[in-house]
């Protein structure tokens, strides 16, 4: 199985600034990876697929880079409402694994 | 626009089953694979199972493998998970959730609401 990790597991940021989060995969997924936000008490959302492309409806602030085994996700300037925990996944082999998540906060 | 909604969960007792629905619209339901994902109170998310667009391939993460089984009617638009066994650890938030295409190997690109699944005595 393809382990994820993600670094930080939480961060806290003031409104406006640049947040990076980074997602390591235990072997090459070439781009098969995803960023989902999950808001408190609601379901996943879809941010960024294939590492880098930015899924319709997205703010352009949310960016996402990498290729192989090392991830990164961007949030160029941080609002309010990004308040939430970023999972990246895998899908390059079975079972695709989620990293363990990544709690964002206002500072 | 595409909804998923699920339904079917609450409190099983250990040794139990339950099977859990997730309605479909909003799109053409046989042409996608859908997944099951799940979420214990204050975790992570965990990947459950999976069923390609047909029905023809599944998969099962280890921690359910012959305990649950993922099946899909597409004439009804609707997706189950039948799951037997429960344990204390099966207590979660479960998700129904749309690949993005017909594999079973893919991203998710749309979630539902999720249902409960309590496991007690």
């Amino acid at each position: 199985d393809i382990q994820m990790t993600q670094s930080p597991s939480s961060l806290s940021a003031s409104v406006g600034d640049r947040v990076t989060i980074t997602c390591q995969a235990s072997q090459d997924i070439s781009n098969y990876l995803n960023w989902y936000q999950q808001k408190p008490g609601k379901a996943p959302k879809l941010l960024i697929y294939d590492a880098s492309n930015l899924e319709t409806g997205v703010p352009s602030r949310f960016s996402g880079s990498g290729s192989g085994t090392d991830f990164t996700f961007t949030i160029s300037s941080l609002q309010p409402e990004d308040i939430a925990t970023y999972y990246c996944q895998q899908y390059d082999n079975l079972p695709p694994f989620f990293g363990p998540g990544t709690k964002v906060d206002i500072k | 626009e595409v909804q998923l909604v699920e339904s079917g969960g609450g409190l099983v007792q250990p040794g139990g089953s339950l099977r859990l629905s997730c309605a479909a619209s909003g799109f053409t339901f046989s042409s996608y694979a859908m997944h099951w994902v799940r979420q214990a109170p204050g975790k992570g998310l965990e990947y459950v199972s999976a069923i390609s667009s047909n029905g023809g391939s599944t998969y099962y993460a280890n921690s359910v493998k012959g305990r649950f089984t993922i099946s899909r009617d597409n004439s009804k638009n609707t997706l189950y998970l039948q799951m037997g066994s429960l344990r204390a650890e099966d207590m979660a938030v479960y998700y129904c959730a749309r690949g993005m295409n017909y594999d079973i190997l893919t991203g998710f690109d749309y979630w539902g609401q999720g249902t409960l699944v309590t496991v007690s005595s």
